[in-house]
């Protein structure tokens, strides 16, 4: 089955900064890689996703770039604010390979934004 | 307001107690699901619904049963609770890729069992 890795486990970046965490995949058939933010109580909500055929997405302040020769997956958000902090998590799924959609998930990435 | 809710949001049971987590989408989707985060925050998918049929049944002990009595419901029972069922439960909702949907899924506000 899938195998989804993710890195960092923690990150901290000062207010105003970049950040990046990395996922990869072990399914090359896996075609739809979403990424979810949950804030403490909540549940995880989606923030970007990108399907196979793209290379690069971006929304605002967050970009998602795949390579699919590599199985990896990157989460990039600019310009970090305080209510980015969070939990992060990627996933990997087969899109379209019927009526549910088994999303594996990465192992999180706890982000930071000091002030 | 469009969701996907669950009830209740705390629950606080002894060993051996049967209960139950109830889950709501008003979204119009025809797939749910259930998934368990545990202390670790790992997130693993337990079982899907599609249009009150089973679909998805990952390896969970058979002391957990989900019932669908409709497409916009999802509930789960646990038989005889263990200590190692302490956990966030999370319901989720999706309209698949091929039947006018994006297959992206909702995450309702989970549920968090405590097992004593």
């Amino acid at each position: 089955g899938e195998n989804v890795e993710q890195h960092p486990s923690t990150l901290s970046v000062q207010e105003g900064d970049s950040a990046v965490i990395k996922c990869t995949y072990s399914d090359s058939a896996s075609n739809y890689f979403p990424w979810y933010k949950q804030e403490l109580g909540k549940g995880p909500q989606l923030i970007i996703d990108i399907r196979s055929n793209v290379g690069e997405k971006k929304d605002q302040r967050i970009a998602v770039t795949l390579n699919k020769t590599a199985k990896h997956f990157s989460l990039h958000i600019t310009e970090t604010q305080p209510e980015d902090s969070a939990v992060y998590f990627c996933a990997a799924s087969i899109r379209g390979a019927g009526t549910a959609s088994k999303l594996t998930f990465g192992t999180g990435t706890r982000l930071q934004v000091t002030l | 307001d469009t969701a996907v809710s669950q009830t209740p949001k705390y629950l606080v049971t002894q060993m051996g107690n049967d209960k139950s987590i109830k889950c709501e989408q008003n979204l119009g989707h025809d797939t749910m699901y259930w998934y368990k985060q545990d202390s670790k925050k790992f997130l693993k998918i337990m079982f899907s619904y599609n249009n009150k049929e089973l679909i998805i049944n990952e390896t969970v002990p058979n002391r957990f049963s989900p019932k669908s009595p409709d497409k916009a419901h999802l509930n789960l029972h646990i038989n005889s609770l263990e200590l190692g069922d302490s956990a966030v439960y999370f319901c989720a909702s999706s309209q698949a890729y091929g039947r006018g949907g994006t297959d992206t899924q909702y995450f309702g506000p989970g549920t968090r069992l405590t097992v004593l």
